[in-house]
């Protein structure tokens, strides 16, 4: 297995545009989670879905932020309009559901100018 | 806010030392998972305990949990200059899926 993909790897964009991350679990998995990282703050969840349904958004920072998962095999987190404080490196991970153990993309350095 | 802290924040040790990182948490757990990573990567699991659970060993690693003190160590033994990375320590809530991860420990292993 490929394990999870995340595109782009790294992104650059200027303060007001829109920015939309990408993220392919591993086949079979049934939950998918958002991570952010940055020095100041760890790794925050920001969202986690399980069989394709939010199940807990409370870590998306504000409206700004969005993430959807149409189908088991892809879902995005989108920041519009993104400012420089989004700048950051984002993490997708899935899981199979009675595993517990993440497996973790390779992430997407965001940049934002 | 995060449910882990390790501590210490950094450390450095000789090739061959054992190393050992600490994790508090706040909350009654499911379980406790201890991840690293690389510089520029994503995390990878490492081992995994259940709340019932008081040791666990997986090859050069043993990991503790008491959870009368929410607090759980990871050991690594015979440390290797590949060991250096970044450990995190990682807990669910009781009852919930939602994977909460610590502040990190810096391991750097000097050869």
């Amino acid at each position: 297995d490929a394990g999870v993909i995340q595109s782009p790897r790294h992104e650059v964009t200027e303060m007001g545009q829109e920015v939309t991350l990408r993220c392919k679990p591993i086949s079979g998995h049934n939950s998918l989670f958002w991570y952010r990282q940055t020095m100041m703050r760890g790794l925050e969840l920001l969202i986690y879905f399980n069989n394709n349904v939010p199940i807990d958004d409370s870590g998306m920072p504000e409206d700004r932020f969005s993430a959807k998962m149409p189908n088991a095999s892809f879902s995005t987190l989108k920041i519009q309009p993104s400012e420089p404080r989004d700048s950051a490196v984002y993490f997708c991970a899935s899981s199979l559901a009675g595993t517990e153990k993440l497996f973790f993309g390779s992430g997407t350095q965001l940049s934002v100018l | 806010s995060q449910q882990g802290e390790e501590d210490p924040q950094a450390l450095s040790i000789q090739e061959g030392e054992n190393a050992t990182m600490n994790c508090s948490y706040k909350t009654s757990i499911n379980n406790l998972q201890w991840y690293r990573q690389n510089s520029g990567r994503g995390l990878v699991h490492l081992i995994l305990i259940r709340s019932n659970e008081r040791e666990k060993h997986s090859g050069r690693l043993r990991v503790t949990l008491d959870t009368s003190k929410k607090s759980s160590s990871l050991l690594i033994t015979a440390s290797r200059a590949a060991d250096t990375a970044s450990y995190f320590c990682a807990t669910d809530a009781a009852g919930t899926y939602k994977y909460i991860f610590g502040t990190g420990t810096r391991l750097k292993v000097l050869a």
